[in-house]
């Protein structure tokens, strides 16, 4: 079947602009987390959701930063006002459950000039 | 905050030779996931140990969780071109947070 899919899979945007991070999970996976990964770096939780709620969202890095996933399955990753800081690879996995096997998305990588 | 650490950040070894990393924790983890991240892809989960001095095998990779539940290990035997990655641990401290361990980056010399 078809694994966790991100879209785009490159973004090269200019400081202060708005970007949109998509990921599509697997089908029937209830929990859904965003990373952020930087060069060198293990991944970095960002946010967790289990259905349609954000059950932990307590990595986002400030306000500019918000998730959602109105219908539990595609989320979108929103970074307002971006700065050079973000640039970075952002991960998204899938599990069935809390605590179960992640599946990573192959990742957005973003660049603010 | 909770961290995990690792150790050595890179590892460079002859193919066949053996390779160990190791992942600490300064606090107790309810369990333990390796995964393996290729150069330029995404990382891939190999295992999660749960229970306290828990050892697992796959084929030549052999994976360990310490007794006291802060520290773990993953060995490879006769290492491959195939192994070459960065290794991650990543571990619960009893919330669904995965928090990653600063991997180690594996390459083998032909």
């Amino acid at each position: 079947g078809a694994g966790v899919s991100q879209t785009p899979s490159n973004k090269v945007t200019e400081k202060g602009k708005y970007v949109e991070l998509r990921c599509d999970p697997i089908s029937g996976h209830t929990a859904l987390y965003w990373y952020r990964q930087s060069l060198g770096q293990g991944p970095e939780f960002l946010i967790y959701f289990q259905g349609t709620g954000a059950a932990d969202d307590s990595g986002l890095p400030n306000d500019r930063f918000f998730a959602v996933r109105p219908e539990g399955s595609v989320s979108t990753l929103k970074i307002q006002r971006t700065e050079r800081g973000d640039s970075a690879v952002y991960l998204c996995a899938s599990s069935l459950a809390p605590f179960e096997t992640q599946y990573f998305g192959p990742g957005t990588r973003l660049l603010v000039l | 905050g909770q961290q995990v650490m690792q150790i050595p950040q890179y590892q460079h070894v002859q193919e066949g030779e053996d390779f160990t990393t190791y992942c600490n924790s300064s606090t107790t983890l309810s369990n333990i996931q390796w995964y393996k991240q290729r150069p330029g892809g995404h990382p891939v989960f190999l295992i999660q140990l749960v229970k306290s001095g828990e050892v697992k095998k796959q084929k030549r990779l052999t994976f360990q969780f310490g007794e006291a539940k802060k520290n773990s290990s993953l060995h490879i035997t006769a290492t491959q071109t195939t192994d070459v990655g960065t290794y991650f641990c990543a571990g619960y401290f009893g919330n669904e947070k995965l928090t990653f361990g600063t991997g180690t980056r594996l390459t083998i010399i032909p």
